[in-house]
């Protein structure tokens, strides 16, 4: 089953705008919400994370909103620019006996038009 | 800079073909994973390891098998490739730690093609 929902699958902003990519958990175990930015080509990289005893975690342009209660949270791009054209992906995990691991949402393709 | 190098970039295997994918990481990580992506799917983990001889199940390990005979090298094994495993596999590695929290450094992806 799929336990992180994220939406939409494909996102068109005009340069300047605001870009919001939603995600929904089901594993009130889960302790450590990150999002990857993939650009093509390349492998996923860390964007920005957020622990869930914080509502809101800000990195320049880039916000995550968590809200506990509801199990969701969302990547805010503040003022979107064309070189932030590439793939989102939300992710969570949990503290394990073993290794830490992510599990991963679908996917964003955000593009940002001119 | 952390640095996790897979050596094929493309390849392409004739089904029934043994499939090596090769993983290094530079960084003494303890933790070290093999994600398979396919578009609408995500990334899903197919295995991790998070000691040297040591390896635990993903989500999708059905088809696979893996090898961490030394600390930096992490292998993907497809015994009898299938052309339902033509995909982008990700290698990753992360510090050691069990606790969640530690960052999870990718690798460029090899993209693999079953014919």
């Amino acid at each position: 089953q799929q336990q992180v929902k994220q939406s939409p699958q494909s996102l068109i902003v005009q340069k300047g705008g605001i870009s919001i990519i939603n995600c929904a958990y089901e594993n009130t175990a889960f302790d450590y919400f990150p999002w990857y930015q993939q650009f093509p080509g390349k492998g996923p990289a860390l964007l920005i994370a957020i622990r869930p005893d914080v509502s809101e975690k800000k990195e320049g342009r880039f916000t995550i909103s968590f809200n506990k209660s509801a199990k969701q949270f969302s990547l805010h791009i503040m003022d979107s620019q064309p070189g932030d054209s590439a793939t989102y992906f939300c992710a969570a995990s949990m503290s394990s006996g073993t290794a830490s691991k992510l599990t991963f949402g679908t996917g964003t393709r955000l593009q940002v038009t001119l | 800079d952390v640095k996790v190098t897979q050596s094929s970039r493309y390849l392409v295997k004739r089904t029934g073909e043994k499939v090596f994918l090769e993983c290094v990481q530079d960084m003494d990580h303890e933790n070290m994973f093999w994600y398979r992506q396919d578009p609408g799917l995500g990334l899903r983990l197919i295995y991790f390891s998070y000691d040297v001889k040591m390896k635990e199940k993903g989500d999708i390990p059905e088809g696979y098998s893996v090898s961490r005979e030394k600390k930096e090298r992490f292998s993907l094994i497809l015994e009898s490739a299938s052309t339902n495993q033509t995909s982008m596999y990700l290698c990753a590695s992360s510090p050691h730690g069990w606790i969640s929290g530690n960052t999870i450094y990718f690798g460029e992806g090899s993209w693999l093609t079953v014919v």
